[in-house]
């Protein structure tokens, strides 16, 4: 089955400081997609990347960069000298290729505040 | 071009009342999903259509959810004899194809409080 774990519920730290969001996931099979989502307090989703699984480059995209790792099942989120405009909640996502349509199974997200 | 829009933003409703939510997708765009987030809950995935037609609704938690979506663009999903449990937010993505490796575009969604 399917899943996606976001472990960490709530994170505070304190502007400047890096942060890393941790998803891991579970799936069984060989070709699917990883993505990471923005939630700022309006409420709409923000897209902010997608990797497919044959893709193990890590990438890095300004402050963000992301570490994908298969042998972990594990699609790390780190921000580099965090702002408050980050804080939001992000949401790790994992779709399956064979899967019918693109349901997206979301993890349950992780709280980020930025303290000033 | 405009992104996806939801309307109502924001719905108060007796229980057991019906309501209707609405989503307009992005132009173009022919997959249309419906996802619910509940208070400290991650997104929950209801429904989708590829074009007019729903091919999975195994996520619709009750026979009281429905959802249409008519010429290929507005979508509507209708709550039927609401219930306090369904308060929540209904967030409306939209896709260009009908493909996993697809972006989805995301609404601002409908906050929606069964009083």
């Amino acid at each position: 089955a399917q899943k996606v774990t976001q472990a960490q519920t709530e994170i505070s730290v304190v502007e400047k400081e890096d942060v890393t969001l941790d998803c891991v996931y579970e799936t069984r099979d060989t070709t699917y997609y990883l993505f990471w989502y923005k939630q700022p307090p309006s409420g709409e989703l923000v897209f902010l990347i997608r990797r497919n699984s044959f893709d193990e480059q890590n990438e890095i995209s300004g402050r963000y960069s992301w570490n994908f790792q298969k042998s972990t099942s594990s699609f790390n989120f780190t921000i580099t000298a965090s702002q408050v405009v980050d804080s939001a909640v992000y949401f790790c996502a994992l779709s399956e290729a064979r899967i019918r349509g693109d349901k997206i199974i979301f993890g349950k997200g992780t709280r980020l505040h930025i303290l000033p | 071009g405009a992104g996806v829009s939801q309307s109502p933003s924001n719905k108060v409703t007796e229980k057991g009342k019906d309501v209707e939510l609405r989503c307009d997708p992005i132009s173009g765009h022919t997959a249309l999903y419906w996802y619910r987030q509940s208070l400290g809950q991650g997104l929950e995935f209801l429904i989708y259509f590829q074009g007019n037609s729903a091919p999975d609704k195994s996520g619709l938690p009750s026979d009281r959810f429905s959802a249409e979506r008519t010429g290929g663009s507005v979508s509507t999903l209708t709550i039927q004899r609401t219930q306090q449990e369904d308060s929540a937010v209904y967030l409306c993505a939209s896709s260009p194809q009908w493909e996993a490796k697809n972006i989805q575009y995301f609404g601002a969604g409908t906050r929606l409080s069964v009083l």
